[in-house]
């Protein structure tokens, strides 16, 4: 099983503020990587797919970069609406995917 | 717009069977594959299993195989989890989510509002 650490658990950032969310694989997962934005009482929304590439409908200050093991996922300048928890998920382990423990990124 | 409705989560003893539903709604069912995901409470996202486009294959994730049974009803738009042998670490939110191609790619780009399973005497 890929196991993905996501650093840190919490970011307390005010808005207007970069955001800069990691997650780590145990292994390789080469570009197979996906982000995730989840608020209170609500679904979970994918954000970015395959490293880099926005979903439909994501604003242009979510980006995402990395490759292998280590991946980033940049918040340019955070909006009130932005602040949630947010996951990453491997799909390099097909089918076995696996989801990160969540960043929580709060109004400081 | 792509619309999924989970229901059939409830409270249900130990040992018992639930059986799941998504009501998929504005998109063509028969193209994609779909998937299961659960969020225990205050936890992390969980993946349980998948099905392809055609019902054909199916994959589980080891916490539920041998329990859990994923469907599919194309004629009824409609995605199934069956649940037997239900446990306390069942208990969770669970949601379907629609995957971006039809064989199961793992990449999950719309999701349904979820349904709450509770597991306990």
């Amino acid at each position: 099983e890929i196991v993905l650490t996501q650093s840190p658990a919490t970011l307390s950032l005010s808005p207007g503020e970069r955001a800069t969310l990691s997650c780590r694989a145990s292994q390789s997962v080469s570009s197979y990587l996906a982000w995730y934005q989840q608020k209170p009482g609500q679904a979970p929304r994918l954000l970015i797919y395959d490293t880099s590439n926005r979903a439909t409908g994501i604003p242009a200050r979510f980006s995402g970069s990395g490759s292998g093991t280590d991946f980033t996922l940049t918040i340019s300048s955070l909006e009130p609406e932005d602040f949630a928890v947010y996951y990453c998920q491997q799909r390099s382990n097909w089918p076995l995917f696996t989801f990160g423990p969540g960043t929580k990124v709060d109004i400081k | 717009q792509v619309q999924l409705v989970e229901s059939g989560g409830g409270v249900v003893q130990p040992g018992r069977s639930l059986r799941l539903s998504c009501a998929a709604s504005g998109f063509t069912f028969s193209h994609f594959a779909m998937h299961w995901v659960r969020q225990a409470p205050g936890k992390g996202l969980e993946w349980l299993a998948l099905i392809s486009y055609d019902g054909v294959n199916k994959y589980y994730a080891d916490s539920v195989k041998g329990r859990f049974t994923i469907s599919r009803d194309t004629s009824k738009n409609t995605l199934y989890l069956q649940m037997d042998s239900l446990r306390a670490e069942d208990t969770a939110v669970y949601y379907c989510a629609r995957d971006l191609d039809a064989a199961g790619s793992g990449r999950f780009d719309y999701w349904g509002q979820g349904t709450l399973v509770t597991v306990s005497s």
